[in-house]
């Protein structure tokens, strides 16, 4: 049963360039979140999505976006990309019934 | 807005003495989460509570849940050298699934 999978695993971007990060749940897992963490710093919640829709939202501008799939992937979209999106982005999966999140490996952006 | 603050933020421990870590929380929530991460790695799940006066274990940590006093421990026995990492507690909204993390505590375990 593979986990929460994320690509790419790294990446290193160009200031005002987009980059669109990706993210297979855990089997059986219906719910995509996002995180951002930035060094020595707690993950901040980015958006969530179920049903393919975005669901709940945190405090983010709108050149963070995203998309779910039929299948229950997901996209990070970000554009205009600034110094300070330099991050480790985190997808998180959950099945909606349950309780237990689970966290993928992550993609690290470095803005340049 | 749901707040969630750790303390401490760094602990250095003994091998083989007993620690706390603590969580606090501003508003009703009925999942918290702590998660373990290690250096350059993701979050890796510790414990789910989901309701007051829950208490799990597993090896040499221990989380408990006071839903009343919004706080959360985890406990750690006989420290390892293996436990050095860093410890986040998360919670949950009422009803939803977004987490608020706090600010983590880095553990370091000296002999």
């Amino acid at each position: 049963d593979a986990g929460v999978t994320q690509s790419p695993t790294h990446l290193i971007k160009t200031r005002g360039q987009q980059v669109t990060l990706r993210c297979s749940p855990k089997s059986g897992h219906d719910t995509v979140s996002w995180y951002q963490q930035a060094l020595g710093q707690g993950p901040q919640f980015i958006f969530q999505y179920y049903e393919e829709e975005e669901r709940q939202r945190g405090n983010f501008p709108d050149r963070f976006s995203g998309h779910q799939f039929p299948n229950y992937s997901s996209e990070l979209n970000v554009n205009a990309l600034l110094l300070g999106d330099s991050a480790l982005y985190l997808c998180a999966s959950l099945y909606r019934s349950g309780n237990t999140i689970y966290f993928g490996e992550g993609s690290w952006l470095t803005v340049v | 807005e749901l707040k969630v603050e750790q303390n401490p933020l760094f602990l250095s421990m003994q091998e083989g003495k007993n620690y706390t870590i603590y969580c606090n929380y501003s508003t009703t929530s009925d999942r918290l989460y702590w998660y373990r991460q290690d250096p350059g790695k993701s979050l890796e799940s510790l414990f789910v509570l989901l309701s007051n006066g829950a208490v799990k274990q597993e090896g040499r940590l221990m989380a408990s849940l006071d839903t009343k006093a919004r706080l959360s421990t985890l406990h750690i026995t006989a420290a390892v050298h293996d436990l050095s990492a860093t410890y986040f507690c998360a919670v949950a909204g009422s009803n939803d699934y977004k987490l608020s993390f706090g600010a983590g505590t880095t553990v370091t375990v000296r002999a």
